[in-house]
């Protein structure tokens, strides 16, 4: 089993609907989450970070987390085709920045005009 | 955000030459950095953690005598890839944290001939 799971996609949604994007870890030692885009080679860009569980609103984005169910997801409305990248979930234990992230694969999202 | 770079952004070199890439924090000051390797269509993966003023940690199967960290200061870590390979072709990106968030450089696309 791998420790961060995301569906590859590729995950086509119509521009101006709400992309979902979910990932699932498997240590339940994880306390920070974050998302990340990643345009077609460039470097990682954080989105979102959350902490905690329940919902973390940031413009048209939404993250959520349910660590019972060791879920984490990303919601992005008013999807645009900018948006239009691999978004990445990773996770890490701890807090502190000495440790590293462990990501997933990521899901290829594409909104189309 | 915090911003990382990395320089040189793209490298072309000879087999059995040598490669410095270089990552600076340039607004903030980092104890610990992260190397990542990333191959195309694959997520990033872990290469080692970079501690100032110590002796870098590799992850399991990364050469550390391929491989040389140097982190000599709190705003620059160097990476080296000695006796370059075509094997060693890939898209270099470091990262580093500030508060609990991780940041990353642009990234050095590297192709060894």
């Amino acid at each position: 089993q791998k420790e961060v799971e995301q569906n590859s996609g590729p995950l086509s949604v119509p521009e101006g609907a709400i992309a979902s994007l979910n990932c699932t870890y498997s240590d339940r030692g994880s306390q920070s989450f974050f998302w990340y885009r990643q345009y077609s080679g460039k470097s990682p860009e954080l989105i979102m970070s959350i902490y905690s569980n329940g919902d973390k609103e940031d413009g048209r984005f939404t993250a959520q987390l349910n660590k019972a169910s060791q879920y984490v997801s990303l919601l992005i409305r008013d999807s645009q085709p900018s948006d239009s990248a691999t978004y990445l979930c990773a996770v890490k234990r701890g807090d502190t920045g000495r440790r590293a992230l462990t990501f997933g694969s990521g899901t290829r999202l594409q909104v189309q005009p | 955000g915090a911003v990382v770079s990395q320089h040189p952004s793209r490298v072309i070199c000879k087999s059995g030459t040598s490669v410095k890439i270089e990552c600076r924090s340039l607004d903030f000051q980092a104890t610990t950095m992260f190397w990542y390797r990333q191959f195309p269509k694959k997520s990033l993966m872990l290469m080692a953690t970079s501690n100032e003023g110590s002796k870098a940690t590799y992850e399991q199967g990364v050469e550390k005598d391929k491989f040389l960290i140097n982190h000599a200061s709190l705003t620059l870590s160097t990476l080296t890839v000695t006796s370059a390979h075509p094997e060693d072709s890939s898209f270099y990106i470091c990262s580093a944290t500030l508060a609990g968030s991780q940041f990353f450089g642009p990234g050095t696309r590297l192709t060894v001939l």
